[in-house]
């Protein structure tokens, strides 16, 4: 079983507030990931960092940012939440040897 | 044109049914290959993996790649309630540092 994990697991919060959702691993993997998706649609690669100190933008345009600062740690922040942010997040990593592992997400809801 | 195609279902089968579950793609560069199923309100889980052209099996689970029509498939036999899922395929590259695209993902349900 994969050790990769996600808090909060649901998040319900008012528009205009800072959230910070976490995402950490203890596998020691160097790529991380973070994906949105909506129900019943597909994952949308958000934002990724291949090692410390080390962030790109993804596929999706996303107004969160993220920080790597420690291997095991890739949080994503949302400076100002809407609801146009309500939606699932996923995190993921992925070693040398491996495949990406996913922890089991954030439900986040902005009202 | 998305890089990979997958149908979304809705797939609803009887229990012990065999389901086939297919994804096509366009990039041929693509050479590494998963499947990974998702529960309703989790995240993804890694399935089955596999590398090259050809099949490769894992208890109830097959998954089959034919590179050359680009084309791969996940078949489930003697399906059971708790495959319940949507079902996801993804791909990568074999360059260092490349990113898994992934199907739109078709969901299953098995009925008892």
């Amino acid at each position: 079983e994969a050790d990769i994990y996600q808090t909060p697991r649901y998040l319900v919060i008012g528009t205009g507030k800072k959230i910070t959702l976490e995402c950490s691993q203890t596998m020691g993997h160097d790529k991380m990931y973070w994906y949105q998706q909506d129900p019943g649609m597909e994952l949308h690669l958000i934002h990724y960092s291949y090692g410390v100190n080390s962030t790109e933008k993804g596929d999706l345009s996303s107004e969160s940012t993220v920080s790597r600062i420690r291997t095991e740690h890739f949080p994503l922040t949302l400076e100002s939440a809407r609801p146009s942010h309500t939606s699932q997040y996923l995190c993921a990593s992925k070693g040398v040897r491996t495949e990406a592992f996913f922890g089991q997400g954030t439900r986040l809801t902005v009202v | 044109q998305k890089e990979v195609e997958q149908d979304p279902g809705p797939l609803s089968v009887p229990e012990g049914a065999i389901v086939s579950l297919n994804c096509t793609y366009s990039n041929s560069a693509f050479q590494y290959f998963m499947w990974y199923r998702q529960y309703s309100r989790k995240g993804p889980e890694l399935l089955m993996y596999t590398y090259s052209s050809g099949n490769k099996e894992d208890g109830r689970f097959t998954a089959q790649v034919d590179k050359s029509s680009k084309y791969i498939s996940l078949f489930i036999r003697d399906s059971q309630p708790s495959d319940s899922a949507t079902y996801l395929c993804a791909m990568r590259s074999g360059t260092s540092g490349s990113r898994l695209t992934f199907g739109e993902g078709t969901q299953l349900t098995v009925n008892p």
